[in-house]
């Protein structure tokens, strides 16, 4: 399957700051969609993004769908403890099978 | 709205036993759910795709007689395992996409697939 690229792989913060994680790959996809996974659960949709150079947000939550479409960031401001989870970036192709990234742990000290 | 559950949420069972996953759409109609795996600390790696009436799409090398999928109807899809064994232990996640909502994709909170 394709391979999306996400990094950092783990991010331990302060409550409070800034957080910021990127998708990329070598494949043009046609959406990008942030995902947040609680341990045990299944992954929670955070923002979905339609348009190379679309910029959404999402209460504290801003993602961005680059502009090669190849990439995607993703940006939490403020963070607080309740963010803590495993962030993951999936990419769609032609058709409607989605690709996950290889996910983010975030750990928020409070 | 768009609530995808799953059943069981986990399960246990011997080596060379069945287990059937099911996946339904509580307040939608689904015409293509996606069933993904995840090993621990790991992503979502796409098992399959399914299709409501029709045969299911499968990823490159995953074994279409082992992971057995039937999208009988508009809201519930299911994987079977067959002859299970211990490397099959894994958490097992379900998905769909209603309509009108763009390429959303909705979650169900997954099931965890011991095989001793």
């Amino acid at each position: 399957g394709q391979q999306l690229n996400q990094s950092p792989q783990s991010m331990f913060i302060q409550e409070g700051e800034d957080v910021s994680m990127n998708c990329t790959s070598s494949s043009i996809f046609n959406t990008w969609l942030w995902y947040k996974q609680d341990p045990g659960e299944g992954p929670v949709l955070l923002i979905a993004l339609y348009k190379a150079g679309e910029l959404t947000s999402n209460g504290r939550l801003t993602a961005q769908f680059g502009i090669t479409r190849k990439d995607s960031f993703l940006n939490i401001s403020a963070s607080i403890p309740s963010d803590v989870g495993i962030y993951f970036c999936a990419g769609q192709l032609l058709g409607n099978q989605f690709y996950f990234g290889t996910g983010t742990s975030l750990t928020v000290i409070p | 709205g768009a609530v995808v559950s799953q059943h069981p949420s986990r399960v246990i069972c011997k080596s060379g036993t069945s287990v059937k996953i099911e996946c339904r759409s509580l307040d939608f109609q689904a015409t293509t759910m996606f069933w993904y795996r995840q090993f621990p600390k790991q992503s979502l790696m796409l098992m399959a795709t399914s299709n409501e009436g029709s045969k299911a799409t499968y990823e490159q090398g995953v074994e279409k007689d082992k992971f057995l999928i039937n999208h009988a109807s508009l809201t519930l899809s299911t994987l079977t395992v067959t002859s299970a064994h211990p490397e099959d232990s894994s958490f097992y996640i379900c998905s769909a996409m209603p309509p009108r909502t763009g390429n959303e994709q909705f979650f169900g909170p997954g099931t965890r697939l011991t095989v001793l």
